[in-house]
């Protein structure tokens, strides 16, 4: 077991451009999910996957945010025409499905759009 | 639609006193309801959960909750508090699909 991993860590962008994000998880989960944090609130659900399909997205979600998980496994997480209030902690958690809802997180790319 | 709600943004306790963090939650059928700990610079990190059976959960770090069906809660207890234990918890609950996490309650223990 070694953990979800996202990558990269850090990310400084200029407002407009587009950014992508990729998420690991662990390798028998079956659920992912993407989660927003801004300091000090809680994470935000943004969209989860059972295995390659995406069962929902937050309505919350604007279109220029896009999420894959081809082939049921790595994910990844598209920005597009980034803005200055996309900053945040972008959190990646994957969960054995169903019955056990316990998440493993992975430590978040930190996205700062100037 | 499921929700929660952590009616404290801060909780202040000596090392030493229990301490309590509250935690309601709505969600229709049977919750399956969590506690999640950050510390600073960490990921989040499993404490416990409740899916079903005895209403006393026990988890990691001699934390514990309650389970109070009733009153739609689901509070983490501490029956002695450590200058670690410092730290931002949330509450979270999935009614069967999404996992939907509290705005969180920062913990201060002080020595």
């Amino acid at each position: 077991d070694t953990g979800v991993s996202q990558n990269p860590r850090h990310k400084i962008t200029k407002r407009g451009q587009n950014v992508t994000f990729r998420c690991d998880p662990i390798s028998e989960h079956n659920r992912l999910y993407w989660y927003r944090q801004t300091l000090g609130q809680g994470p935000e659900f943004l969209t989860y996957f059972q295995n390659e399909a995406q069962l929902e997205k937050s309505r919350l979600l604007s279109d220029r945010f896009s999420a894959e998980r081809p082939k049921g496994s790595f994910s990844t997480l598209e920005i597009q025409r980034t803005e200055q209030g996309d900053s945040a902690m972008y959190l990646c958690a994957s969960s054995l499905a169903p019955g056990d809802e316990k998440l493993f997180f992975g430590s978040g790319t930190q996205l700062s759009v100037l | 639609a499921q929700s929660v709600a952590q009616p404290e943004d801060q909780v202040n306790v000596a090392e030493g006193n229990p301490l309590t963090v509250k935690c309601t939650y709505s969600v229709s059928g049977n919750p399956y309801l969590f506690w999640y700990v950050q510390y600073p610079n960490r990921g989040l990190q499993f404490l416990l959960k409740y899916i079903t059976g005895d209403n006393l959960v026990k988890g990691s770090y001699g934390f514990e909750a309650e389970f109070n069906k009733s009153q739609t809660s689901f509070h983490l207890k501490k029956p002695s508090a450590l200058v670690s234990d410092s730290a931002l918890y949330f509450c979270a609950v999935n009614g069967g699909f999404k996992t939907i996490f509290g705005a969180g309650t920062r913990l201060f223990v002080k020595a």
